[in-house]
C-alpha cells in the first residue's frame, strides 16, 4: 500500500531534550516536506526536500533541522525543543514525474501526523 | 507571493442541506488548486484537485469544486451534507510551474459542523 508513515504518532518530552520524528514514504517520490499545524493557523511548511541531499527552508524553519540521505526518508530533528514547538506535525511527499491518466502529479500524500508536546 | 484565504472559520449546516466552502487564492498565473479534508484526529485526505481543463472538478465523497479565474476562487460544494462530513477543510494552492519549488500554500481551514 502506498503510504507515508511517521513515528512516533504521539510524543511528550521536556524542553531541551533532542528528538527526531521519522518520516518514510514507499512511493519513490522525489519531493518531501514537513508541516506543522496549529489551531487557527492552518498548515505551515517547516522544511522541504526536492531530492536526496537537497533540502530548503519553508516558512517556519527556526528550531528545526532535516536531512535527506535516502530518497524514502526525511526525518525532522528538534535539537533543543521548546514549548512553542508543541504542535501537530505532518510529513508529506509528492511525485514530480507522473504524467499518465489519473496522474498523482502535484498531489501531496500526507502521513498520519505526530502530536508533539514539549513541557 | 501566493496566498490562500478561507473566509469562513466555522460553518454549521443541517444534515441534508447543501454546502459551499469558500476559497480565494492569490497567484499570478493559473495555479494548481486542492481541497483537503481532515477528520478529527486524522491526517489530511485529498478531496479533489484542479490543474487545467474543465473548471468544474469532481472529487471523492460527492464533493465538487469550481475554478473561477475571474474571481480567483475555488469553492467547494456538496449538494447534500452527511453527518460524516463534519471535519476541517483546507484549500491549498500549488505553484510549481516555471521552476518554483513545488510547495503548497494552505488556507487556515474551515471547520464544518453538521446538525442532525
Amino acid at each position: 500500500e502506498a503510504q507515508v508513515t511517521q513515528n512516533p504518532r504521539y510524543l511528550i518530552t521536556v524542553t531541551g531534550k533532542k528528538l527526531t520524528v521519522t518520516c518514510s514514504q514507499n512511493m519513490n517520490h522525489e519531493y518531501m516536506s514537513w508541516y506543522r499545524q496549529d489551531p487557527g493557523l492552518g498548515l505551515r511548511q517547516i522544511y522541504y526536500s526536492m531530492n536526496v541531499e537537497v533540502t530548503d527552508k519553508g516558512d517556519v524553519p527556526e528550531g528545526y533541522k532535516v536531512s535527506r540521505k535516502e530518497k524514502r526518508n526525511f526525518p525532522l530533528i528538534l535539537e533543543s525543543p521548546s514549548p512553542n514547538q508543541t504542535s501537530l506535525y505532518f510529513c508529506a511527499s509528492r511525485n514530480f514525474r507522473d504524467r499518465g491518466p489519473g496522474t498523482t502529479k502535484g498531489e501531496q500524500f500526507f502521513g498520519p501526523g505526530t502530536r508533539l508536546t514539549v513541557l | 507571493a501566493q496566498s490562500v484565504t478561507q473566509p469562513d472559520i466555522h460553518i454549521t449546516v443541517s444534515e441534508g442541506a447543501s454546502l459551499e466552502l469558500r476559497c480565494n487564492y492569490s497567484y499570478g498565473a493559473t495555479p494548481y488548486l486542492f481541497w483537503y479534508v481532515q477528520s478529527p484526529g486524522q491526517g489530511l485526505q485529498l478531496l479533489l484537485k484542479y490543474f487545467s481543463g474543465d473548471t468544474l472538478v469532481q472529487g471523492i465523497k460527492g464533493f465538487e469544486a469550481e475554478f473561477k479565474r475571474s474571481q480567483s476562487s475555488f469553492n467547494l460544494r456538496k449538494p447534500s451534507v452527511h453527518w460524516s462530513d463534519a471535519a476541517e477543510y483546507f484549500c491549498a494552492v500549488g505553484a510549481w510551474r516555471g521552476g518554483s519549488q513545488g510547495n503548497l500554500i494552505f488556507g487556515k481551514g474551515t471547520k464544518l459542523s453538521v446538525k442532525p
